[in-house]
């Protein structure tokens, strides 16, 4: 069955330290990748997707994240985080052709001020 | 405010109550979502409505029921729930076709069953 694995289940991290999100899924096709960002109380919103060219891709609020297709992994990257990424952060997964998103079970990161 | 929404925010219902939960988009999508989020677990996708048309019902226990009588709305109708049922229940939508295009979200109805 296809899935979608985020191992990092709680991150705490201080302000200003680099982060990194771990996402894998697996699926053997061609997959369309998309990280939502949940902040306390509010709804999951858009953080950055991929869904061809360049495998670097730049989202909001200087998340970048990068695609690795021999390794079926969809990383997201924040060089130094502030106290406002206190949030929860889903990875997703669109295989091509259809419009089933698949999603982890979500990455909750607590920044320290 | 993402062109999403969902009435009500919160719902604390008995075993043997109905209720409906409502989903609104404003996007000029052609597709809706409902999913259910449970704490420590991924997204569980409940169902797809394509133009209209469910196209997905992921082995959802009959007590819940979907309805889709336009493009723009959603319902989840809802009867003797189970106190498992008691979660965060998501509607999105997305319009399918061309590149792949991301999910909008609504702010979710916020269920406890008692």
């Amino acid at each position: 069955a296809q899935s979608v694995s985020q191992h990092n289940h709680h991150v705490i991290l201080s302000e200003a330290a680099s982060l990194e999100l771990g996402c894998n899924y697996s699926y053997g096709g061609t997959v369309n990748l998309f990280w939502y960002v949940q902040y306390p109380g509010q709804h999951l919103q858009l953080l950055l997707k991929y869904f061809s060219g360049d495998p670097l891709v730049k989202g909001i609020k200087g998340f970048e994240a990068e695609f690795i297709k021999s390794k079926f992994s969809f990383n997201l990257r924040k060089p130094s985080v502030q106290w406002s990424d206190t949030a929860e952060y889903f990875c997703a997964v669109l295989p091509s052709g259809t419009y089933k998103y698949i999603f982890g079970t979500g990455t909750r990161l607590k920044v320290l001020a | 405010e993402t062109g999403v929404t969902q009435t009500p925010r919160h719902l604390v219902m008995g075993m043997t109550n109905k209720k409906s939960l409502k989903c609104e988009q404003h996007l000029g999508h052609n597709a809706m979502y409902w999913y259910k989020q449970s704490a420590k677990k991924p997204l569980e996708l409940m169902f797809v409505y394509n133009f209209k048309e469910q196209t997905e019902n992921n082995s959802v226990p009959s007590r819940f029921s979907p309805e889709c009588p336009n493009s723009s709305h959603l319902f989840l109708h809802l009867h003797t729930l189970q106190p498992e049922d008691s979660a965060l229940y998501l509607c999105a939508s997305s319009q399918v076709g061309g590149r792949a295009n991301e999910q909008y979200f609504g702010p979710g109805t916020r269920l406890t069953v008692t």
